[in-house]
Protein backbone atom coordinates (compact mmCIF):
# COMPACT_ATOMS: atom_id res chain seq x y z
CA UNK A 1 0.00 0.00 0.00
CA UNK A 2 1.30 3.73 -0.65
CA UNK A 3 2.34 5.63 2.54
CA UNK A 4 3.87 8.30 4.04
CA UNK A 5 6.82 8.12 6.17
CA UNK A 6 8.82 9.75 8.72
CA UNK A 7 12.61 9.33 10.33
CA UNK A 8 13.52 9.36 12.95
CA UNK A 9 10.32 8.93 14.97
CA UNK A 10 12.88 10.31 17.94
CA UNK A 11 15.32 12.55 17.94
CA UNK A 12 17.11 14.29 20.55
CA UNK A 13 19.69 17.28 19.98
CA UNK A 14 21.79 19.99 21.50
CA UNK A 15 21.21 23.45 20.71
CA UNK A 16 23.18 24.48 17.65
CA UNK A 17 23.59 21.28 15.87
CA UNK A 18 22.33 21.02 12.19
CA UNK A 19 19.13 18.38 12.11
CA UNK A 20 17.72 16.52 8.90
CA UNK A 21 14.44 15.08 9.30
CA UNK A 22 13.06 12.56 6.71
CA UNK A 23 9.79 12.48 4.61
CA UNK A 24 9.10 9.74 2.32
CA UNK A 25 5.67 9.15 0.43
CA UNK A 26 5.16 6.29 -1.94
CA UNK A 27 2.14 7.57 -3.40
CA UNK A 28 3.94 9.78 -6.13
CA UNK A 29 2.11 13.12 -4.93
CA UNK A 30 3.23 16.43 -6.64
CA UNK A 31 2.52 18.16 -3.19
CA UNK A 32 4.77 18.01 -0.20
CA UNK A 33 3.97 20.06 3.54
CA UNK A 34 6.17 20.15 6.57
CA UNK A 35 3.94 21.31 9.55
CA UNK A 36 5.04 21.78 13.52
CA UNK A 37 2.53 21.12 15.93
CA UNK A 38 3.17 22.66 19.32
CA UNK A 39 0.23 23.20 22.52
CA UNK A 40 -1.33 26.21 22.04
CA UNK A 41 -1.07 26.30 17.94
CA UNK A 42 -2.30 23.69 16.34
CA UNK A 43 -0.61 22.73 13.04
CA UNK A 44 1.16 25.34 11.49
CA UNK A 45 3.13 25.27 8.18
CA UNK A 46 6.60 25.32 7.89
CA UNK A 47 7.48 24.59 3.99
CA UNK A 48 5.87 23.24 1.36
CA UNK A 49 6.72 21.78 -2.38
CA UNK A 50 4.46 21.36 -5.55
CA UNK A 51 6.89 19.49 -7.27
CA UNK A 52 10.76 18.75 -7.79
CA UNK A 53 12.76 21.63 -7.48
CA UNK A 54 9.83 23.41 -5.79
CA UNK A 55 10.09 24.97 -2.74
CA UNK A 56 7.91 27.74 -0.50
CA UNK A 57 8.25 29.04 2.69
CA UNK A 58 5.18 28.77 5.30
CA UNK A 59 3.95 30.41 7.97
CA UNK A 60 7.23 29.84 10.20
CA UNK A 61 9.83 28.98 8.26
CA UNK A 62 12.94 31.00 9.90
CA UNK A 63 15.40 28.54 11.02
CA UNK A 64 14.34 25.45 8.72
CA UNK A 65 15.47 24.98 5.28
CA UNK A 66 13.95 21.96 2.41
CA UNK A 67 14.66 20.62 -0.96
CA UNK A 68 13.04 18.69 -3.36
CA UNK A 69 15.77 16.53 -5.44
CA UNK A 70 12.86 13.83 -6.34
CA UNK A 71 8.86 13.58 -6.23
CA UNK A 72 9.35 11.19 -3.01
CA UNK A 73 11.11 12.90 -0.31
CA UNK A 74 11.17 16.23 0.93
CA UNK A 75 13.70 16.64 3.88
CA UNK A 76 13.33 19.47 6.51
CA UNK A 77 16.64 20.59 7.89
CA UNK A 78 17.07 22.51 11.18
CA UNK A 79 19.98 24.74 10.07
CA UNK A 80 21.26 25.20 13.84
CA UNK A 81 18.86 23.76 16.26
CA UNK A 82 17.38 25.98 18.93
CA UNK A 83 15.17 25.16 21.66
CA UNK A 84 12.18 27.14 20.46
CA UNK A 85 12.03 24.49 17.99
CA UNK A 86 11.21 21.34 19.86
CA UNK A 87 8.20 20.00 18.64
CA UNK A 88 6.46 17.52 16.73
CA UNK A 89 6.80 17.49 13.22
CA UNK A 90 4.46 16.26 10.60
CA UNK A 91 5.38 15.76 7.05
CA UNK A 92 1.98 15.30 4.44
CA UNK A 93 1.67 14.96 1.06
CA UNK A 94 -0.88 15.98 -1.63
CA UNK A 95 -2.17 14.66 -5.39
CA UNK A 96 -2.72 18.38 -6.63
CA UNK A 97 -6.10 20.24 -6.92
CA UNK A 98 -8.87 19.39 -9.05
CA UNK A 99 -10.97 17.46 -6.27
CA UNK A 100 -7.74 15.65 -5.61
CA UNK A 101 -6.07 18.15 -2.76
CA UNK A 102 -6.75 15.96 0.60
CA UNK A 103 -3.70 16.06 2.35
CA UNK A 104 -2.29 12.88 4.12
CA UNK A 105 -0.09 12.69 7.03
CA UNK A 106 2.75 11.16 8.62
CA UNK A 107 3.03 9.27 11.65
CA UNK A 108 5.60 12.27 13.19
CA UNK A 109 8.83 13.01 14.53
CA UNK A 110 9.06 14.61 18.32
CA UNK A 111 12.30 16.04 17.85
CA UNK A 112 13.73 17.60 21.48
CA UNK A 113 16.15 20.51 21.91
CA UNK A 114 18.48 20.35 24.26
CA UNK B 1 -3.75 35.24 5.46
CA UNK B 2 -6.46 32.80 6.72
CA UNK B 3 -7.18 32.18 10.06
CA UNK B 4 -9.14 29.67 11.43
CA UNK B 5 -10.59 29.41 15.04
CA UNK B 6 -11.79 26.53 16.56
CA UNK B 7 -14.47 25.95 19.71
CA UNK B 8 -14.65 24.72 22.13
CA UNK B 9 -11.19 23.40 23.04
CA UNK B 10 -12.24 20.44 25.20
CA UNK B 11 -15.84 18.59 25.13
CA UNK B 12 -16.63 15.65 26.84
CA UNK B 13 -20.12 13.55 26.58
CA UNK B 14 -21.18 10.57 27.87
CA UNK B 15 -21.04 7.41 24.86
CA UNK B 16 -24.57 7.82 22.82
CA UNK B 17 -24.75 11.44 22.94
CA UNK B 18 -24.18 13.91 20.18
CA UNK B 19 -20.73 15.98 20.04
CA UNK B 20 -20.66 19.58 18.11
CA UNK B 21 -17.35 21.48 16.88
CA UNK B 22 -17.70 24.57 15.41
CA UNK B 23 -14.65 26.62 13.34
CA UNK B 24 -14.88 29.75 11.96
CA UNK B 25 -12.43 31.19 9.12
CA UNK B 26 -11.87 34.64 7.82
CA UNK B 27 -10.67 34.50 3.88
CA UNK B 28 -13.95 34.11 2.01
CA UNK B 29 -11.85 32.77 -0.82
CA UNK B 30 -11.50 29.54 0.82
CA UNK B 31 -12.94 26.53 -0.77
CA UNK B 32 -12.26 23.20 0.90
CA UNK B 33 -12.65 22.04 4.44
CA UNK B 34 -11.59 19.32 6.27
CA UNK B 35 -11.85 17.86 9.84
CA UNK B 36 -8.81 15.46 10.69
CA UNK B 37 -8.83 13.26 14.03
CA UNK B 38 -5.40 12.58 15.49
CA UNK B 39 -5.59 9.99 18.28
CA UNK B 40 -2.44 10.07 20.63
CA UNK B 41 1.11 9.17 19.04
CA UNK B 42 -0.60 9.16 15.38
CA UNK B 43 -0.53 11.83 13.05
CA UNK B 44 -3.98 13.75 11.51
CA UNK B 45 -6.28 11.05 9.89
CA UNK B 46 -8.34 12.49 7.15
CA UNK B 47 -12.30 12.43 8.32
CA UNK B 48 -14.79 13.67 6.40
CA UNK B 49 -14.33 17.13 4.05
CA UNK B 50 -16.29 19.83 2.72
CA UNK B 51 -16.12 21.98 -0.42
CA UNK B 52 -17.38 24.95 -0.92
CA UNK B 53 -20.25 24.58 -3.64
CA UNK B 54 -22.22 22.01 -1.04
CA UNK B 55 -23.80 22.94 2.27
CA UNK B 56 -23.97 19.41 4.08
CA UNK B 57 -22.17 16.35 3.97
CA UNK B 58 -22.72 12.99 5.93
CA UNK B 59 -20.88 9.61 6.34
CA UNK B 60 -22.15 7.86 9.01
CA UNK B 61 -22.31 8.98 12.24
CA UNK B 62 -20.08 11.72 10.90
CA UNK B 63 -21.58 15.18 9.47
CA UNK B 64 -20.55 18.25 8.63
CA UNK B 65 -21.77 21.34 7.97
CA UNK B 66 -20.90 24.31 5.90
CA UNK B 67 -22.18 28.32 6.22
CA UNK B 68 -20.51 30.61 3.10
CA UNK B 69 -22.00 33.44 4.06
CA UNK B 70 -21.43 33.50 8.46
CA UNK B 71 -17.94 31.74 7.33
CA UNK B 72 -17.98 29.08 9.64
CA UNK B 73 -18.62 25.42 9.53
CA UNK B 74 -19.36 22.81 11.74
CA UNK B 75 -18.29 18.77 13.15
CA UNK B 76 -21.57 16.70 14.04
CA UNK B 77 -20.76 13.25 15.65
CA UNK B 78 -23.45 10.98 16.44
CA UNK B 79 -23.74 8.17 18.64
CA UNK B 80 -20.72 9.07 19.85
CA UNK B 81 -18.02 6.02 21.20
CA UNK B 82 -15.55 5.59 23.32
CA UNK B 83 -12.83 5.03 20.47
CA UNK B 84 -14.30 8.51 18.81
CA UNK B 85 -12.50 9.83 21.77
CA UNK B 86 -9.28 12.21 20.36
CA UNK B 87 -7.71 15.58 19.08
CA UNK B 88 -9.89 16.85 15.97
CA UNK B 89 -8.98 19.87 14.09
CA UNK B 90 -10.79 21.92 11.23
CA UNK B 91 -9.19 23.48 8.55
CA UNK B 92 -9.52 25.58 5.96
CA UNK B 93 -7.57 25.65 2.18
CA UNK B 94 -7.95 28.24 -0.59
CA UNK B 95 -6.87 27.36 -4.25
CA UNK B 96 -2.79 26.23 -3.97
CA UNK B 97 -3.68 23.68 -1.41
CA UNK B 98 -2.21 24.85 2.18
CA UNK B 99 -4.15 24.44 5.03
CA UNK B 100 -4.73 26.65 8.05
CA UNK B 101 -6.31 24.61 11.07
CA UNK B 102 -7.74 25.08 13.93
CA UNK B 103 -6.54 25.23 17.05
CA UNK B 104 -8.08 21.91 17.86
CA UNK B 105 -10.64 20.36 20.13
CA UNK B 106 -10.19 17.12 22.74
CA UNK B 107 -13.10 15.10 22.66
CA UNK B 108 -13.62 12.90 25.81
CA UNK B 109 -16.47 10.27 25.35
CA UNK B 110 -17.10 8.69 28.72
CA UNK B 111 -18.57 5.31 28.57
Amino acid sequence: DAEITQSPRHKITETGRQVTLACHQTWNHNNMFWYRQDLGHGLRLIHYSYGVQDTNKGEVSDGYSVSRSNTEDLPLTLESAASSQTSVYFCASSDGGGGRDTQYFGPGTRLTVL
Amino acid sequence: GENVEQHPSTLSVQEGDSAVIKCTYSDSASNYFPWYKQELGKGPQLIIDIRSNVGEKKDQRIAVTLNKTAKHFSLHITETQPEDSAVYFCAASTAGNMLTFGGGTRLMVKP
